[in-house]
C-alpha cells in the first residue's frame, strides 16, 4: 500500500516553455500532497503544500505564479513550471500524506519516484 | 525555525553496524521520520518515532529521546545495497504534516 506515482520521470525542455508534472496516490486518498525540489547532493526543500479543493500554500521564496499547483482530486496533484529557465533544472519530488498507523495524529508522507527536469 | 543536524557522511563495512545520529531543536515536536534515498531516486519511508524509545523493524531500528532532541537510526548486518543517503525529518504541531529535513547522511558500505 501507499504507492505514489509521478509522471513524467524525466523531461528535457527549451527555455521559456512550461512543463507539467503529475503526482498520483494510487491506492489511497491523500488530502494533502507536497512538492519538493532537490538539487544535487542536497536535501529536499519543500516548495508548497497542496490541499484538495483549496489553494496551495507556498514556502517562503517560492514564486506561486511560476510554480502553479492544482490539486483536482484526492488522488491527483499537478505542478506546472511556467516559463522554465535553466536554473529551474532540478529533481522535483511529490509526496502524499497517509494516516500513520497506530492512530497518532501525524501522517506519513510517501514519495513519488521524482521527475528530473532539465531546461536547455 | 528548526535546526536538524546529522553527519554528512559515514563509511562502514559489509556485515557491520552503523548508527546515524540526528539532533533537532524545535518547539511543538510532533514526530520524527527516517527515510532512505538512493542516488537519483525518491526517498522511501523507514521509520516514525513520536514517543521515546526504540522502534525495531528487521535490520533497521530507530530511537528517540524527546528530552534530548535526539534520534538515531541503527542499521545492522549492513549490505552493499544499504549504501544510500539517510534523511532525518521532523514535524511540528503548528505545521500540520509538513516535514523539515536534515541535510542527510550519505552511508557508504564497503566490502
Amino acid at each position: 500500500g501507499a504507492v505514489v506515482s509521478q509522471h513524467p520521470s524525466r523531461v528535457i525542455c527549451k527555455s521559456g516553455t512550461s512543463v507539467k508534472i503529475e503526482c498520483r496516490s494510487l491506492d489511497f486518498q491523500a488530502t494533502t500532497m507536497f512538492w519538493y525540489r532537490q538539487f544535487p547532493k542536497q536535501s529536499l526543500m519543500l516548495m508548497a503544500t497542496s490541499n484538495e479543493g483549496s489553494k496551495a500554500t507556498y514556502e517562503q521564496g517560492v514564486e506561486k505564479d511560476k510554480f502553479l499547483i492544482n490539486h483536482a482530486s484526492l488522488t491527483l496533484s499537478t505542478l506546472t513550471v511556467t516559463s522554465a529557465h535553466p536554473e529551474d533544472s532540478s529533481f522535483y519530488i511529490c509526496s502524499a500524506a497517509s494516516r500513520t498507523s497506530g492512530g497518532v495524529s501525524t501522517d506519513t508522507q510517501y514519495f513519488g519516484p521524482g521527475t528530473r527536469l532539465t531546461v536547455l | 525555525g528548526q535546526n536538524i543536524d546529522q553527519p554528512t557522511e559515514m563509511t562502514a563495512t559489509e556485515g557491520a553496524i552503523v548508527q546515524i545520529n540526528c539532533t533537532y531543536q524545535t518547539s511543538g515536536f510532533n514526530g520524527l521520520f527516517w527515510y532512505q534515498q538512493h542516488a537519483g531516486e525518491a526517498p522511501t519511508f523507514l521509520s516514525y518515532n513520536v514517543l521515546d524509545g526504540l522502534e525495531e523493524k528487521g535490520r533497521f531500528s530507530s530511537f528517540l529521546s524527546r528530552s534530548k532532541g535526539y534520534s538515531y537510526l541503527l542499521l545492522k548486518e549492513l549490505q552493499m545495497k544499504d549504501s544510500a543517503s539517510y534523511l532525518c525529518a521532523v514535524t511540528i504541531k503548528a505545521a500540520g504534516n509538513k516535514l523539515t529535513f536534515g541535510g542527510g547522511t550519505r552511508v557508504l558500505v564497503k566490502p
